[in-house]
């Protein structure tokens, strides 16, 4: 069964420091996956996806993820962060038939 | 951009009485529809699959008779939380898919901003 593992519960990072958060996928074929984010009690918002072609997709906000079959993994990067990217990330597959699987989430911090 | 609205964003209500919540896609047809519940500091979990017209698709361990889910319009899709007990509190957010499906380059899965639902 397709499955996503978000490896870290928390991370923490400086301002204007890089970030990378990991995604690793468990899925038969070539996976759609895709990186959201949520802020607190707010629904979610898409950053990017990837379907085919390049492994290296741009989101908005800055984001970035390039998709690596050989290790399954999506991860996302930003090269420097900034204060209102704390949230909630999600990393997700979609199973079939649109029905998109979430990750269990990663929640950043940004230090000052 | 496509915008999905829900509603209401938050309700209380009391143990035994019964909750709906709407979710409308304003700029496209939702020719299909999820409800996702999320615990405190979890993730989402899919509860079910709703096309127009049609009967919604539960996933498993979701009671489909407390859970009714109509989607009666290409627009509109209610979620009635029945005779909701405590446990059901939580932050229950739907998403549409439109006439392109997800796995379409342009159309990915648009979010409504969820309901915080409490039940004393």
């Amino acid at each position: 069964a397709q499955s996503v593992t978000q490896p870290d519960i928390h991370i923490t990072v400086s301002e204007g420091a890089s970030l990378e958060l990991r995604c690793n996928y468990s899925y038969g074929a070539t996976p759609y996956l895709f990186w959201y984010v949520q802020s607190p009690g707010q629904g979610l918002q898409l950053l990017l996806k990837y379907f085919s072609g390049d492994t290296l997709v741009q989101g908005i906000k800055g984001f970035e993820a390039e998709f690596k079959r050989s290790q399954s993994s999506f991860n996302l990067r930003k090269p420097s962060v900034h204060w209102s990217d704390a949230a909630e990330y999600f990393c997700a597959v979609e199973r079939g038939d649109d029905k998109i699987i979430f990750g269990k989430g990663t929640r950043l911090h940004i230090l000052p | 951009g496509a915008v999905v609205s829900q509603h209401p964003s938050w309700v209380i209500c009391k143990s035994g009485t019964s909750v709906k919540i709407e979710c409308r896609s304003l700029d496209f047809q939702a020719t299909t529809m999820f409800w996702y519940r999320q615990f405190p500091k979890q993730s989402l979990m899919l509860m079910a699959t709703s096309n127009e017209g049609s009967k919604a698709t539960y996933e498993q361990g979701v009671e489909k008779d407390k859970f009714l889910i109509n989607h009666a319009s290409l627009t509109l899709s209610t979620l009635t939380v029945t005779s909701a007990h405590p446990e059901d509190s939580s932050f229950y957010i739907c998403s549409a898919s439109g006439t392109e499906s997800a796995s379409s380059y342009n159309s990915p899965l648009h979010f409504g901003n969820g309901t915080r639902l409490t039940v004393t």
